[in-house]
């Protein structure tokens, strides 16, 4: 069935970092990608997402690009901020119609 | 901005006891589902809704869960006999109509079970 993997975490970066989160996925047909964010004590986010091979989803100074040749989807940042500490989770929705997660990723950010 | 809301925020239980938690999802989306998330664990699919019937559920929706539309605008979870091992965070999610539409989920309600 269909399946997202992305890294273990905890991720520990200084402020002004460069980050990238690495997100794989296995599924049939053409998938709808997304990354979600969980802020401490709230609930899911959308943060961005990309719906055909080759599209860059981007907010908020973070960007993925949906790769269909590696069936990947990795998040990335160019200057990370203390407020971007959160729990990130790469997920897609096929034909289904629901959405499968990954794991998730959580982020420390230190000043 | 249009949200998905949930109630409780947060409930506890006794183990044995029915519980209801409450969705109002966005008003012009027709597909609805619940997520569970265990704490530390990954967020997993319950069950999706649609068209007043559900349309798949996973293996953890057994006889105890059951979904329900009681009105035009509330999407309700029930939880009979309660387990220890239903606590969790439970979360609300609709959609619109149309392929790869986004799902956008409620702040979830977090339930624990004693």
């Amino acid at each position: 069935g269909d399946s997202v993997t992305q890294m273990e975490g905890p991720v520990t970066l200084s402020e002004e970092a460069f980050l990238t989160i690495n997100c794989t996925y296995t599924a049939t047909g053409y998938p709808s990608l997304f990354w979600y964010v969980q802020y401490p004590g709230e609930g899911l986010q959308l943060l961005l997402k990309a719906t055909k091979a080759d599209d860059k989803g981007s907010n908020k100074g973070f960007e993925a690009t949906y790769r269909k040749e590696t069936t990947s989807f990795h998040l990335e940042k160019g200057s990370v901020q203390v407020s971007d500490s959160a729990v990130y989770f790469c997920a897609l929705m096929n034909r289904d119609d629901k959405i499968i997660f990954g794991k998730g990723t959580r982020l420390h950010i230190l000043p | 901005e249009p949200e998905v809301t949930q109630t409780p925020s947060h409930q506890v239980t006794q183990m044995g006891q029915e519980v209801i938690l409450r969705c109002v999802p966005i008003s012009n989306h027709l597909y609805f589902y619940w997520y569970r998330q265990i704490l530390g664990q990954k967020v997993e699919f319950l069950v999706s809704f649609y068209n007043n019937e559900i349309s798949e559920k996973s293996e953890i929706f057994d006889d105890q869960f059951s979904v329900e539309r009681p009105d035009g605008s509330n999407f309700t979870l029930k939880i009979r006999s309660t387990k220890l091992e239903d606590s969790a965070m439970y979360f609300c999610a609709s959609r619109e109509q149309g392929a790869g539409n986004t799902i956008y989920f409620g702040e979830g309600s977090w339930l624990t079970v004693v």
